[in-house]
């Protein structure tokens, strides 16, 4: 178990510009789900995939943002035309969905997060 | 939206004492799980207590919870200097993609 791992730790941007993240989740989970968390705060949650599918996303997550798991393994996630109020750190987490026979109760396990700063 | 809601937000302890954190919630739940996070790092996965349990240990963490009241509770035992973290509860709802809300933390701070 290789834990969750996100890139880059740390991103500086200037407001406008188009930034990507990525997350590779422990490798035999089928669920990954992005969250932002602001200084002081909880994270919130932003969207969440099944393998590829991209199954629920967060009014938070404006039209400037995306995500992709292309091959159901890794993720990205993209924000576009960056604002100041993006600033916030990133957290990406997986967990073992339901299988059959499984307990459907399962933790989530985070990476480190990526911290975006907009200048 | 944040759904659960800590009490204390932040505390200050000795080693060795307990530490008692109470989390409340707003709706159905599959499960109620507690997170310690780190400044500047993620969130590590404590305990994860299903909503038909009423407590649950783990090692010197002790979690309750009352489905009736809407509200679970975190002791930690023996506190050591490492206990020093954010810690949060989050809620899994009942018919919700296993997505969490969780709680504004709580901070505590543990005096060698």
């Amino acid at each position: 178990d290789t834990g969750v791992s996100q890139n880059p730790r740390h991103k500086i941007t200037k407001r406008g510009q188009n930034v990507t993240f990525r997350c590779d989740p422990i490798s035999e989970h089928n669920r990954l789900y992005w969250y932002r968390q602001t200084l002081g705060q909880g994270p919130e949650f932003l969207t969440y995939f099944q393998n590829e599918a991209q199954l629920e996303k967060s009014r938070l997550l404006s039209d400037r943002f995306s995500a992709e798991r292309p091959k159901g393994s890794f993720s990205t996630l993209e924000i576009q035309r960056t604002e100041q109020g993006d600033s916030a750190m990133y957290l990406c987490a997986s967990s073992d969905g339901m299988v059959t026979g499984k307990d459907s109760n399962q933790p989530q396990h985070f990476g480190d997060g990526t911290r975006l700063s907009i200048l | 939206s944040q759904q659960g809601e800590e009490d204390p937000q932040a505390l200050s302890i000795q080693e060795g004492e307990n530490a008692t954190m109470n989390c409340s919630y707003k709706t159905s739940i599959n499960n109620l799980q507690w997170y310690r996070q780190n400044s500047g790092r993620g969130l590590v996965h404590l305990i994860l207590i299903r909503s038909n349990e009423r407590e649950k240990h783990s090692g010197r963490l002790r979690v309750t919870l009352d489905t009736s009241k809407k509200s679970s509770s975190l002791l930690i035992t023996a506190s050591r200097a490492a206990d020093t973290a954010s810690y949060f509860c989050a809620t899994d709802p009942l018919y919700g993609n296993n997505r969490l809300a969780f709680g504004k933390g709580n901070q505590v701070v543990v005096i060698p």
